[in-house]
């Protein structure tokens, strides 16, 4: 089984933050979190990832807790085309949970 | 190449026929993962290879399947007596080091195959 749980969906207006948890409260010291998106029929999508420390790139943000046992991702202003299943992974297990559909309307 | 290449990108087999999926990892990419995804569901972890050594094969379903990576770089998932529940995506992903140091994981598009 996969070391992370994620609520199944959520929606969010367009051009408002989507902000996407994540549990993974068995992570180990050394383990980082990626998160992947997936749109339909494609391949997942590498976002973001991150040890320790909250990161930033130019399609999103990752912030951790303190204790490493969980995370949030965030899209600052979503867009129609942000729709896909966003997976958050724990690097060492590599396992897939069901990740969290996100829809985004207009 | 630019990326992770999969191919065939589509294969129809008849129930029972064996069929072999390649990947081409990132030139120079010492992880190499394959996946397991059906219709609707998460992808689900197969195996992984650190150059040519399968490191964990624990998600492999039946013995049925087989992987290889010969000389650490191309990796081929082999599908023996294929069957109707095998009809998947099958995704292959790549990374520079080993697994625990940071890197970025990089997937290909998937070899959709169909069992009839």
């Amino acid at each position: 089984d996969a070391k992370t749980t994620q609520p199944p969906s959520m929606d969010c207006a367009e051009g408002r933050a989507a902000n996407l948890p994540c549990n993974h409260s068995t992570i180990s010291g050394n383990e980082y979190v990626y998160w992947y998106r997936q749109i339909h029929s494609q391949g997942p999508q590498y976002i973001i990832h991150g040890l320790k420390n909250n990161e930033t790139n130019e399609m999103a943000s990752l912030i951790i807790t303190e204790d490493r046992k969980s995370s949030t991702l965030i899209l600052p202003h979503a867009t129609l085309r942000d729709t896909a299943v966003y997976y958050c992974i724990v690097r060492d297990d590599m396992r897939f949970g069901a990740g969290t559909r996100l829809t985004v309307k207009p | 190449g630019a990326g992770v290449s999969q191919s065939p990108r589509y294969k129809v087999a008849k129930r029972g026929q064996d069929v072999a999926l390649r990947c081409d990892p990132i030139s120079g990419h010492v992880s190499l993962f394959w996946y397991q995804q059906a219709l609707g569901q998460g992808p689900e972890f197969l195996t992984y290879f650190q150059n040519e050594a399968q490191l964990d094969k624990s998600g492999l379903p039946s013995d049925r399947f087989f992987a290889e990576r010969p000389e650490g770089s191309v990796s081929t998932l082999k599908i023996q007596r294929t069957q109707q529940e095998d009809s998947a995506v099958y995704l292959c992903a790549s990374s520079l080091e080993g697994a625990g140091l940071g890197n970025t994981i990089y997937f290909g598009e998937g070899s959709w195959l169909t069992v009839v």
